[in-house]
């Protein structure tokens, strides 16, 4: 079966940092592009960021929200992907959710969440 | 940025019903699109890509249509686990913008 695990999430001051973590398994992770998104309670879903493959370079994406405060990278020989997030703002405040891409996004984890608040 | 606008934002259906969502891009993305449901309190789910094809597992009466700039989800026949918000996404290129959701309830 097919699975996404995040962890990380948890409750951080504006300013603070947060590094999330996603874990894959059933599938050839290194060969997956990963995505992050993001949910505000009550809200529509938010691209946030995206790591290709090795054979794509590892080249990386972010939306201009987190750009310059988020960054995602890979582990291929732990098949995890993480979000670092520096200078956190209220804003940022949401489940964040990894997932496959594979045509789009086809597997997603369950989720984590954050709370920037002090 | 490409942006993507959903509409109508909710509606409200009864069992049975032909059910129509549509989604605009404001620059064309040929057909790199997908729709996703969100049932309340779940996790994203993929129902179409490539604007028309649907993902394995999916019931036959979700179905899309569309190319470049203006997208549709049809459900044909409305059933009660089908009261969702569903998304679509751009996906030819970053940002992957998703539209505002349609939030679709049982008349």
């Amino acid at each position: 079966e097919m699975q996404l695990v995040e962890s990380g999430g948890g409750l951080v001051q504006p300013g603070g940092s947060l590094k999330l973590s996603c874990a894959a398994s059933g599938f050839t992770f290194s060969d997956s592009a990963i995505h992050w998104v993001r949910q505000a309670s009550g809200k529509g879903l938010e691209w946030v960021s995206r790591i290709r493959s090795r054979g794509n370079n590892y080249a990386t994406a972010y939306a201009a929200s987190v750009k310059g405060r988020f960054t995602i990278s890979r582990d291929d020989s732990r098949n995890t992907a993480y979000l670092q997030m520096n200078n956190l703002k209220t804003e940022d405040t949401a489940v964040y959710y990894c997932a496959r891409f594979f045509e789009s996004m086809d597997v997603w984890g369950k989720g984590t969440t954050v709370t920037v608040s002090s | 940025d490409v942006q993507m606008t959903q509409s109508p934002s909710s509606l409200s259906a009864s069992v049975g019903d032909r059910v129509t969502i549509t989604c605009r891009a404001s620059q064309g993305i040929s057909n790199n699109l997908a729709w996703y449901q969100q049932i309340p309190g779940k996790i994203p789910k993929l129902l179409i890509y490539a604007a028309s094809t649907v993902q394995s597992g999916v019931p036959s009466r979700f179905s899309g249509s569309g190319s470049g700039t203006d997208f549709a989800l049809t459900i044909s026949s409305l059933q009660p686990e089908d009261v969702a918000t569903y998304y679509c996404q751009k996906y030819d290129s970053a940002p992957l913008t998703f539209g505002g959701g349609t939030r679709v309830e049982i008349k």
